[in-house]
């Protein structure tokens, strides 16, 4: 299996642009997650989604971030406007079933920077 | 909601020594408690759970152990080598969703 793939690796962009954040996660796996690491707040959880449903977006910081799964096999995190205090790298994950035994699979994260 | 704390953020030992590393968390409604490793350049990749109805569990060289009363567990590495170098992330989940609340994370260092 390919494991959670994310693109793009690496993003830069200037302050007030939009930014997408694409996600497919592993096949037959139901749940997703959007995750943001920084050093200051560390691991957080953005929002999750259980058969393309979104479950929890409490996470989600405002209105310039959205979040989409049309399809078991694909999802986007959007940043629209952005701004520098976004800079952070981002995670996918997804796990086999919804319930909270299930381990998570991350991808390799986005590490985005807007200047 | 959940609060997990990890402490110290940075850990170093020779190898071959064992390390711990403590994990608190604040709501008494969790019950299960992952550990997650990450490498350099790479996400967090799960190396061993426990659940609330059990006290420690082992696998190889890493165990973990949690105390309910007190809200803390913790991660046990023994015969560290080089390649336990990574960031180390508790997290502590409840209820009936897959929400899980992650720790900062800890830097363990193992010096050859």
């Amino acid at each position: 299996d390919a494991g959670v793939i994310q693109s793009p690796r690496h993003e830069v962009t200037e302050m007030g642009q939009e930014v997408t954040l694409r996600c497919k996660p592993i096949s037959g796996h139901n749940s997703l997650f959007w995750y943001r690491q920084t050093m200051m707040r560390g691991l957080e959880l953005l929002i999750y989604f259980n058969n393309n449903v979104p479950i929890d977006d409490s996470g989600m910081p405002e209105d310039r971030f959205s979040a989409k799964m049309p399809n078991a096999s694909f999802s986007t995190l959007k940043i629209q406007p952005s701004e520098p205090r976004d800079s952070a790298v981002y995670f996918c994950a997804s796990s086999r079933t919804h319930g909270i035994y299930n381990e998570q699979f991350f991808g390799p994260g986005t590490r985005l920077t807007v200047l | 909601g959940e609060n997990v704390e990890q402490h110290p953020s940075t850990l170093s030992v020779q190898e071959g020594d064992s390390a711990v590393i403590k994990c608190t968390y604040s709501d008494s409604a969790s019950n299960y408690f992952p550990w997650y490793k990450q490498e350099l350049g790479k996400g967090p990749q799960l190396i061993i759970d426990i659940r609330s109805n059990v006290g420690e569990k082992k696998d190889q060289r890493i165990a973990v152990t949690l105390n309910k009363t007190a809200k803390h567990f913790s991660l046990h590495i023994t015969e560290t080598q080089p390649e336990d170098s990574a960031v180390y992330f508790c997290a502590a989940s409840g209820g009936a969703n897959s929400k899980l609340t992650f720790g900062k994370g800890i830097t363990l260092s193992v010096r050859p």
